[in-house]
């Protein structure tokens, strides 16, 4: 069955970066778009960043544009999100998601990772 | 990208019926019939319910379903359950391989 685990989060001073990962198990990993997906504490979900099947394409949200970063990795069925300059407003979990791309739809989450920016 | 609109709460008692809905723009929901719902119980990671507006995956209950009329796209629960309590979310594209979700709903069952 299809697996995402995520790691790479923790508590990180504001302004400061981190990367969060996403290994993928139980799917063609590489015939696949990756979203990124958040959730601020007791809030709701926020779309993050989508990246194509072969990583030639990607996208933001404004609120992350210029300072967040996703890639991916075929060879080792792994996403990843580079998060720069991050601030308060960046403390959420973060989910990676599979991604449908003719139905533009997520049908396998994972557990999600919880990164904290605090001073 | 502003979030899609959803009513904060919708609360309905057992083997009732409740909907929740998803207004956007003509720039979103109206537009692309690409919304898809999501079921999230607390503590866990979101559930698609819903895909392509009013479409099932397999394995999700025929007790949700989906409509969408303009701008607003709905979300219908069926003979609700107590184990249907959960925050639901609209998610639409919304152009240049970008997508909103909706400000989320809370479902009780009284």
């Amino acid at each position: 069955q299809v697996q995402l685990v995520e790691s790479g989060g923790g508590v990180v001073q504001p302004g400061t970066s981190l990367t969060l990962s996403c290994a993928a198990s139980g799917l063609a990993f590489s015939s696949f778009g990756m979203h990124w997906v958040r959730q601020a504490p007791g809030k709701g979900l926020e779309w993050v960043s989508l990246i194509s099947y072969d990583g030639s394409g990607k996208t933001y949200a404004d609120s992350v544009k210029g300072r967040f970063t996703i890639s991916r990795d075929n060879s080792k069925n792994t996403l990843y999100l580079q998060m720069n300059s991050l601030s308060a407003e960046d403390t959420a979990v973060y989910y990676c998601a599979k991604y449908e791309t003719t139905g533009g739809y997520c049908d396998h989450w994972g557990q999600g990772t919880l990164v904290t920016v605090s001073s | 990208q502003s979030a899609l609109t959803q009513p904060a709460s919708v609360s309905g008692s057992p083997g009732q019926s409740i909907t929740i809905s998803c207004t956007g723009t003509s720039s979103d929901v109206g537009t692309y019939n690409l919304v898809s719902w999501y079921q999230q119980h607390p503590g866990k990671a979101p559930k698609l319910l819903i895909y392509e507006d009013i479409k099932w995956p397999s394995g999700v209950s025929d007790r949700f379903s989906g409509s969408k009329s303009g701008n607003t796209a709905s979300l219908t629960i069926s003979g609700l359950q107590a184990e249907d309590e959960a925050d639901y979310y609209c998610c639409s594209y919304a152009g240049r391989a970008t997508y909103v979700f909706g400000t989320g709903t809370k479902v009780t069952v009284l």
